[in-house]
């Protein structure tokens, strides 16, 4: 019963390479997120999308595109792969309660290696 | 802006000991405060939460306190075990932005 799902769990290409990595969620939430997650752990912000609008596009090369192709997709693609691009990457999800309270529940990450 | 802090690790315990992993945070208004967990090649899972002041969350043996007047959100354990060790990151929500601090990483020998 799986509430985010991330495809592919693992990904290991050639610097230069374009790549996908997918990621849906069943749980009827209106607010998706992408984050990249580096070796020492920390976590960041790079894209979220509320009912397949961009809300929140931090600081990212734009060789990083999201697409939201409904509310319960949200896509990334990567051109050009750089070695600083392995890293792990986190899709989650957030509804919209009332008073706007929300609670983020994630996938269980893609592990990109940039060879 | 809004940020969050938290106690820098690793930090390494004995099955049983007390775990205290100190948060506080700085935002404007009144956010939403979390603990997530992510054990070893997994995805952050919720592990509790509070989302007003005074407010306890409470999971698995692991408690926090919503404390607006010293701005922290600190999470303890009575008893780690060793199923314990994992990757600790305490979380804000305010509006669209969610805020994650650096995590803490805590190991539990027996």
């Amino acid at each position: 019963d799986t509430a985010v799902s991330q495809t592919p769990k693992y990904l290991v290409t050639q610097m230069g390479n374009d790549k996908s990595i997918k990621c849906e969620q069943n749980l009827g939430h209106d607010t998706m997120y992408w984050y990249k997650q580096d070796s020492k752990k920390f976590l960041k912000i790079m894209f979220s999308y509320n009912n397949k609008e961009l809300i929140i596009n931090e600081t990212v090369p734009n060789r990083f595109s999201p697409k939201s192709p409904d509310k319960a997709h949200l896509n990334l693609h990567i051109n050009s792969l750089e070695l600083g691009d392995s890293a792990v990457y986190f899709c989650a999800s957030s509804p919209t309660p009332s008073g706007g309270r929300k609670t983020q529940y994630f996938g269980p990450g893609t592990r990109l290696l940039v060879l | 802006g809004d940020s969050v802090t938290q106690m820098e690790g690793p930090v390494t315990l004995s099955e049983e000991a007390f775990l205290t992993i100190n948060c506080t945070y700085t935002a404007t208004g009144y956010p939403s405060l979390f603990w997530y967990v992510q054990y070893p090649g997994e995805g952050l899972q919720l592990l509790l939460k509070a989302t007003k002041a005074d407010d306890k969350g409470s999971n698995k043996g692991f408690e926090a306190t919503y404390r607006k007047e010293t701005t922290s959100f600190h999470l303890e354990k009575g008893s780690v075990q060793v199923s314990d060790s994992a990757v600790y990151f305490c979380a804000l929500n305010t509006g669209n932005q969610f805020y994650f601090g650096t995590g803490t990483s805590l190991t539990v020998i027996p």
